[in-house]
């Protein structure tokens, strides 16, 4: 099981950080770790995801790699997203999930950022 | 990457099939088998439904089915149910090493 946690409102220009805690399984397993988001009324983007094992390889959306980072806690078997300088277009429902191999069969249940003064 | 182009919605009676294209380019779903499709409900997680393009999740009916042809790739529900209603969603594994979702396609029973 995966669930996000983190903050529900975040000022523009500031930092969204949520964490994603892992359960049933091991971050440093084989498996891919990524974030989703979905934006109100929109479709799914994909964000970024890292593998531990794979020699901690970590791989971003091109569109929003220059504002986000991933990073990892295996004491905690956790693992985080950061998203910097967020405006309201960041606005969304953020998902993390497993991936065995290119595809995302365990999703968290979601949680939702909204960028507002 | 640009999303992936599903058609906006779909929809069947009871018992019909139907069938939920994805169509992207030689650099995502002509270029590799990692194709996947998410069944999601109103205030749901996406529901892992087919992987690699053909193989069903674990638990999924056999009236899901997936194939792909050429920069498209397919999902057909059979014996269409009310509970099939839902938003469906395609991913690819891309030349970049990243993943690309489609455009979502409401499906109405």
């Amino acid at each position: 099981q995966l669930q996000e946690s983190g903050p529900g409102l975040v000022k523009p220009s500031e930092t969204l950080s949520l964490t994603c805690t892992v359960s049933g399984d091991s971050i440093s397993s084989g498996s891919f770790w990524g974030w989703i988001r979905q934006t109100p009324g929109e479709g799914l983007e994909w964000i970024g995801a890292f593998s531990f094992s794979y020699n901690r390889v970590t791989h971003y959306n091109p569109s929003l790699k220059s504002r986000i980072t991933i990073s990892v806690d295996t004491s905690k078997n956790q693992f985080s997203l950061n998203v910097n300088s967020v405006t309201a277009a960041d606005t969304a429902v953020y998902y993390c999930a497993r991936d065995p191999g290119f595809r995302y069969d365990e999703w968290g249940q979601g949680t939702l950022v909204i960028v507002s003064p | 990457q640009s999303a992936l182009t599903q058609p906006a919605s779909v929809s069947g009676s009871p018992g019909q099939s139907i069938t939920v294209s994805c169509t992207g380019t030689i650099s995502d779903v002509g270029g590799y088998n990692g194709v996947s499709w998410y069944q999601q409900h109103p205030g749901k997680a996406p529901k892992l439904m087919l992987y690699d393009v053909t193989k069903r999740a674990s638990g999924v009916s056999d009236r899901f089915s997936g194939s792909k042809s050429g920069n498209t790739a397919s999902l057909t529900i059979s014996g269409l149910q009310a509970e099939d209603e839902a938003e469906y969603y395609c991913m690819s594994y891309t030349s970049a090493v990243t993943f690309v979702f489609g455009t979502g396609t409401n499906v109405i029973v």
